[in-house]
């Protein structure tokens, strides 16, 4: 069945640091594949997305590329900035797991100034 | 509404009691799902509907779950008989559609249930 894993946290990190968060997937179609960030007190918000190989997603500094033959998603920044704290969640989604999203477990995000 | 609206934003209850959730998903998503979300893990399917009718409900995990979207708009998610396992914070999503694996889902803030 389709999986995601992903690097345990939390990741304490300095302000100007970069960042990388590990994902992997096993599915066995062509997933889209998501990151999701969830900041303190608030809902689960769409970072960025990839939808087909070699596809890169980006959004507010952060990038992902979807890499078919290593089956992953590592999201990476630049830059962090305190108010980058949060939980990411990797997702993917296709036809074979009924375009529910599977997740994984989160990895949470700890910025210092 | 502009987003995903999620009520009650918390809910205590005690242990075998009966709660119902409400979502009411953006304006025209004719896909709304349900996600449990237990601490420290990521959300966990439960059942989605397209437009009226539940198209899967295979993560429900047992028959004191139930949910609802009788007007193919707001959707109630129902527990009978509590147990404290079932403390969680429970998520609405939707979208557009469902059968594209791209297409974004729009989350609610979620309910927090906390059986007692």
């Amino acid at each position: 069945g389709n999986s995601v894993t992903q690097m345990e946290g939390p990741v304490t990190l300095s302000e100007e640091a970069f960042l990388t968060i590990n994902c992997t997937y096993t599915a066995t179609g062509y997933p889209s594949l998501f990151w999701y960030v969830q900041y303190p007190g608030e809902g689960l918000q769409l970072l960025l997305k990839a939808t087909k190989a070699d596809d890169k997603g980006s959004n507010k500094g952060f990038e992902a590329t979807y890499r078919k033959e290593t089956t992953s998603f590592h999201l990476e920044k630049g830059s962090v900035q305190v108010s980058d704290s949060a939980v990411y969640f990797c997702a993917l989604r296709d036809m074979d797991s009924n375009y529910q999203l599977i997740w994984g477990a989160g990895t949470k995000l700890i910025i210092k100034p | 509404g502009a987003g995903v609206s999620q009520t009650p934003s918390n809910k205590v209850t005690e242990k075998g009691k009966y709660v119902e959730l409400r979502c009411d998903p953006i304006s025209g998503h004719t896909a709304l799902y349900w996600y449990r979300q237990s601490l420290g893990q990521g959300p966990e399917f439960l059942i989605y509907f397209q437009g009226t009718g539940a198209a899967d409900d295979s993560g429900l995990p047992n028959d004191r779950f139930f949910a609802v979207r009788p007007e193919g708009s707001v959707s109630t998610l129902k527990i009978q008989r509590t147990e404290r396992g079932d403390s969680a914070v429970y998520l609405c999503a939707s979208s557009l559609l469902w059968e594209a694996a791209n297409t974004e889902a729009f989350f609610g803030q979620g309910t927090r249930l906390t059986v007692v």
